[in-house]
């Protein structure tokens, strides 16, 4: 499973886009990159996931460089329930064991 | 559709005593995965599960913990003889198929050793 780097923590305000990086240096061909969002005492919420170039929902866009050696995270106009923690996952579809990180500890102040 | 359902969402035992957790996965769901919190801390994965067989229990530890899935009922996460160090938040999350990681989350059980 590739190891993954994120910012420990970030701020914003209300009503700005918000990217979040990671860093998977070690990605291999066949791992897919997932982002899931966490608020206090609740479990994560899968957000979106990706292979490459870029991938679009209601809620976020990731974007992936033709390397894959990082991704981004970007949240539109982030409102104070935007304040959780965000986790990049690395690793292939099919596998069975899910390795979270850290995260990110993302703070939207109004 | 009713999502993942932990309980207890809290339960407290007395260092020495058992502890039992319980997960009913999402409707469909056959696979299942349970992970540890501390608090300020990450997920750290634990075991998964599909029904009636343990795929992979390489984050639990050897001693005190065990983890069934039976063919009927919901899963369960069993800690005996706790010790202060098993309080925690522990989660469970569903999957229709075989390991995807898109997983649904159940709300969590908070474990506290007193």
């Amino acid at each position: 499973l590739a190891k993954t780097t994120q910012p420990i923590s970030m701020d914003s305000y209300e009503g700005q886009e918000v990217n979040i990086t990671c860093s998977h240096n070690n990605i291999a061909t066949n791992d897919y990159i997932t982002w899931y969002q966490q608020f206090p005492s609740q479990g994560p919420r899968f957000i979106i996931q990706g292979y490459k170039t870029k991938v679009t929902n209601e809620v976020a866009s990731l974007f992936i460089p033709a390397d894959r050696k990082s991704s981004t995270l970007s949240l539109p106009r982030v409102s104070l329930s935007d304040t959780a923690v965000y986790y990049c996952l690395v690793g292939e579809t099919g596998g069975f064991k899910t390795i979270f990180g850290a995260g990110t500890r993302l703070f939207v102040k109004a | 559709n009713a999502g993942v359902m932990q309980n207890p969402r809290h339960l407290v035992r007395r260092r020495g005593q058992e502890a039992r957790l319980r997960c009913s996965p999402m409707k469909g769901h056959s696979h299942v995965y349970w992970y540890r919190q501390l608090p300020e801390e990450g997920l750290k994965f634990m075991v998964y599960l599909q029904k009636e067989n343990i795929i992979d229990e390489s984050g639990m530890p050897k001693e005190r913990f065990s983890a069934e899935f039976p063919k009927e009922g919901p899963s369960i996460l069993r800690i005996q003889q706790v010790v202060r160090g098993d309080s925690a938040a522990y989660f469970c999350a569903s999957s229709p198929s075989r390991a995807t990681y898109e997983q649904y989350f159940g709300p969590g059980t908070r474990l506290t050793v007193t």
